[in-house]
């Protein structure tokens, strides 16, 4: 069963404008963590925020803030002011202690972020 | 600034050949991990380490092997490359309970077998 669906392969959004970037989860866990990251052309994976399912607040991170909606099992990345340099692929990604510490992080597929000049 | 290093950054070779890739890093991290990705597809998990001297297989079966000598320090072997070995490996790395700075990624290195 898909535990992190990404359902949107590609994105475009004009810059300045905000987007954002839809993940949903499933789990039986009370106690999990739900990461983003952004990964460029070049490759590198990089950490953006992060959300504990106890949180009650919504993560931010400068322009980056998290929509947590934990009935709906969703977690979604919000980008404002979007800049070219945003351009990128983004993936969601869970943390479970019930995985097992073999899949510490189980990913999803991704989405394609192009920030439209 | 990630301290966590993969050489080569790309690598160019023929059928046949023996490579290995380089991992290490400097935050005393636990476990650490291999990850194949294809360009713009997901991360497969092929490989991960608890500590010293700890090795297991991942989701996605490969014909790498790894090997942990020391905690810093995460090769990974392809005895035999092939075509179908071409993509991206990155090399991650996290305290044994991924906190809340998650999983920590090298710049990765692309394969290309020809």
């Amino acid at each position: 069963a898909q535990k992190i669906t990404q359902t949107q392969p590609g994105m475009f959004v004009q810059e300045k404008e905000a987007v954002t970037l839809d993940c949903t989860y499933d789990t039986s866990d009370q106690s999990y963590g739900l990461f983003w990251y952004k990964q460029p052309s070049s490759g590198e994976m990089i950490f953006l925020i992060y959300q504990g399912s106890y949180d009650e607040q919504n993560a931010t991170e400068g322009r980056y803030s998290l929509n947590f909606q934990k009935a709906r099992k969703s977690a979604n990345l919000v980008i404002s002011a979007s800049q070219l340099g945003d351009s990128a692929m983004y993936f969601c990604a869970m943390r479970e202690p019930s995985s097992g510490s073999a899949r510490q992080l189980t990913f999803g597929s991704g989405t394609q972020l192009t920030v439209l000049p | 600034e990630a301290d966590i290093y993969q050489t080569p950054r790309y690598l160019v070779i023929g059928t046949g050949k023996k490579i290995t890739l380089e991992c290490s890093q400097t935050m005393g991290h636990d476990k650490m991990y291999w990850y194949q990705q294809d360009p713009g597809m997901e991360l497969h998990l092929i490989h991960y380490s608890y500590g010293v001297n700890s090795t297991e297989k991942g989701d996605l079966s490969s014909e790498s092997t790894v090997s942990r000598i020391r905690t810093e320090h995460f090769p990974l072997t392809l005895e035999s490359a092939r075509p179908s070995h071409t993509s991206q490996y990155l090399c991650a790395s996290s305290e044994y309970r991924v906190g809340v700075n998650g999983i920590v990624f090298g710049p990765g290195t692309r394969l290309t077998v020809l």
